[in-house]
């Protein structure tokens, strides 16, 4: 398997501009997670996924923030509109259903708004 | 709530010297506790993890014990070498509503000088 995806690798962009980061999680899997990682407040989860769903999502900062899962293969996290702390290291993981389990993570997708 | 407290870093040791990295827990019931480690620009990746009391995580000549009585799973390594100067995090696993969360310390970075 060819392990947790993430596009794009760096993104640079604007603030007020849109920005989706992009997650494909390793097969069979059945949950999501979205972390974001700065160095003044290292590694936060923002949102996970069970079978698609969103199950806990009280670690998104604020409404500008949104994440989708629309099938077992495929999750974006949007920002709209980007702001300069929006900065940092995106995250995705998966792992299997069961408890005791296991994340693996993708490369992450590093994000820097000008 | 539950929760992970590990020994802030960095942590700078001269190759061949023994490792010692401290985590403590609070969590209800019994959780699972994991390992992760960064290397540079890379996501986590599990380094070794124990599921019950008394269980010893190994892998890689790092190991770790799960002691329900202090509530710790400190790191250790016999011998440090060049290449282990990464990222390590400790991780609590929990049933919770909705799912198995896992929660993530701060993270302790560690230096290998050769």
């Amino acid at each position: 398997d060819a392990g947790v995806i993430q596009s794009p690798r760096h993104e640079v962009t604007e603030m007020g501009q849109e920005v989706t980061l992009r997650c494909k999680p390793i097969s069979g899997h059945d949950y999501l997670f979205w972390y974001r990682q700065t160095m003044m407040r290292g590694l936060e989860l923002l949102i996970y996924f069970n079978n698609n769903v969103p199950i806990d999502d009280s670690g998104m900062p604020e409404d500008r923030f949104s994440a989708k899962m629309p099938n077992a293969s495929f999750s974006t996290l949007k920002i709209q509109p980007s702001e300069p702390r929006d900065s940092a290291v995106y995250f995705c993981a998966s792992s299997l259903s069961s408890g005791e389990e296991t994340q693996y993570f993708g490369p992450g997708t590093r994000l820097l708004v000008l | 709530g539950n929760s992970v407290t590990q020994m802030e870093g960095p942590v700078t040791l001269s190759e061949e010297a023994f490792l010692t990295i401290n985590c403590t827990y609070t969590a209800t019931g019994y959780p699972s506790l994991f390992w992760y480690v960064q290397y540079p620009g890379e996501g986590l990746q599990l380094l070794l993890k124990a599921t019950k009391a008394d269980d010893k995580g190994s892998n890689k000549g790092f190991e770790a014990t799960y002691r329900k009585e202090t509530t710790s799973f400190h790191l250790e390594k016999g011998s440090v070498q060049v290449s282990d100067s990464a990222v390590y995090f400790c991780a609590l696993g929990a049933q919770n509503t909705g799912g198995f969360k896992t929660i993530f310390g701060a993270g302790t970075r560690l230096f290998v000088k050769a």
